[in-house]
C-alpha cells in the first residue's frame, strides 16, 4: 500500500473555529489532492498540489486554503468551519504519467 | 459539474452472479480509471484504461472503453461477498493531472 497517512481521523468541533486537517506522504510523489465526499456527490476535488508551494483550486475550493512547504506534508485549512463543511475529506497522492491515484483513508470531519 | 456518472446507483445481486456498472462521462480523457471503496475506507485503486484501449483485463475484473459514446464499464465476474463496496469511475481532463469522480454504483453482493 502506498505511504499515505491522514490526521486526525475523526474530529468534531464548533462553528467559526479553525481546522487544519494532515497528509502526509512517504512516496515522493509530486502530485497531492483534497477531496471531500458526501452523499450523493462522490469525491469532490477541494485544492491539489503539483509541487512544493505550488497550488490551485478544485471545484469546491471556497472556504479552505492548502500548503504544501515539503513534498510529504499537504495541509487543508478551514479558516472559519461552518456546518456545510461537515464531512469526510480523502487525501490523494498521484506519481508523474497515467498512474493512479492512491488514497489516504479519511477524516471524519463534524462541525456543530 | 460533474464529469462521470456511473449507473445503476444501486446493485444487488447473489454471490456467483456478474456484476456490470457503468460510466458515462462528458469531455475528452487520457484515461478512465476505475476505483473500489470498502465502508469507512479509501479508494483503492482497480484499473487505468486508457483512451486508446478498447479493453483491459485483471482477474476477475473487466473494464471496456467506448470513446465515441464517452462511455465505460467494469464487469465483475463470478462476485463473492468480499466484492461488496461503492465503485466509482474517475477521469482525467485531457490536458492535466487532475480527476474527477461519479457518484459511485453501491453494490451489494448477497451469500
Amino acid at each position: 500500500d502506498a505511504g499515505i497517512t491522514q490526521s486526525p481521523r475523526h474530529k468534531v468541533t464548533e462553528t467559526g473555529t479553525p481546522v487544519t486537517l494532515r497528509c502526509h506522504q512517504t512516496e515522493n510523489h509530486r502530485y497531492m489532492y483534497w477531496y471531500r465526499q458526501d452523499p450523493g456527490h462522490g469525491l469532490r476535488l477541494i485544492h491539489y498540489s503539483y509541487g512544493v508551494k505550488d497550488t490551485d483550486k478544485g471545484e469546491v475550493s471556497d472556504g479552505y486554503s492548502v500548503s504544501r512547504s515539503k513534498t510529504e506534508d499537504f495541509l487543508l485549512t478551514l479558516e472559519s468551519a461552518t456546518s456545510s463543511q461537515t464531512s469526510v475529506y480523502f487525501c490523494a497522492i498521484k506519481g508523474d504519467g497515467d498512474q493512479p491515484q492512491h488514497f489516504g483513508d479519511g477524516t471524519r470531519l463534524s462541525i456543530l | 459539474s460533474q464529469q462521470g456518472e456511473e449507473d445503476p446507483q444501486a446493485l444487488s445481486i447473489q454471490e456467483g452472479e456478474n456484476a456490470t456498472m457503468n460510466c458515462s462521462y462528458k469531455t475528452s480523457i487520457n484515461n478512465l480509471q476505475w476505483y473500489r471503496q470498502n465502508s469507512g475506507r479509501g479508494l483503492v485503486h482497480l484499473i487505468l484504461i486508457r483512451s486508446n484501449e478498447r479493453e483491459k483485463h485483471s482477474g476477475r475484473l473487466r473494464v471496456t472503453l467506448d470513446t465515441s459514446k464517452k462511455s465505460s464499464s467494469l464487469l465483475i465476474t463470478a462476485s463473492r461477498a468480499a466484492d461488496t463496496a461503492s465503485y466509482f469511475c474517475a477521469t482525467d481532463a485531457a490536458w492535466g493531472q487532475n480527476f474527477v469522480f461519479g457518484p459511485g454504483t453501491r453494490l451489494s453482493v448477497l451469500p
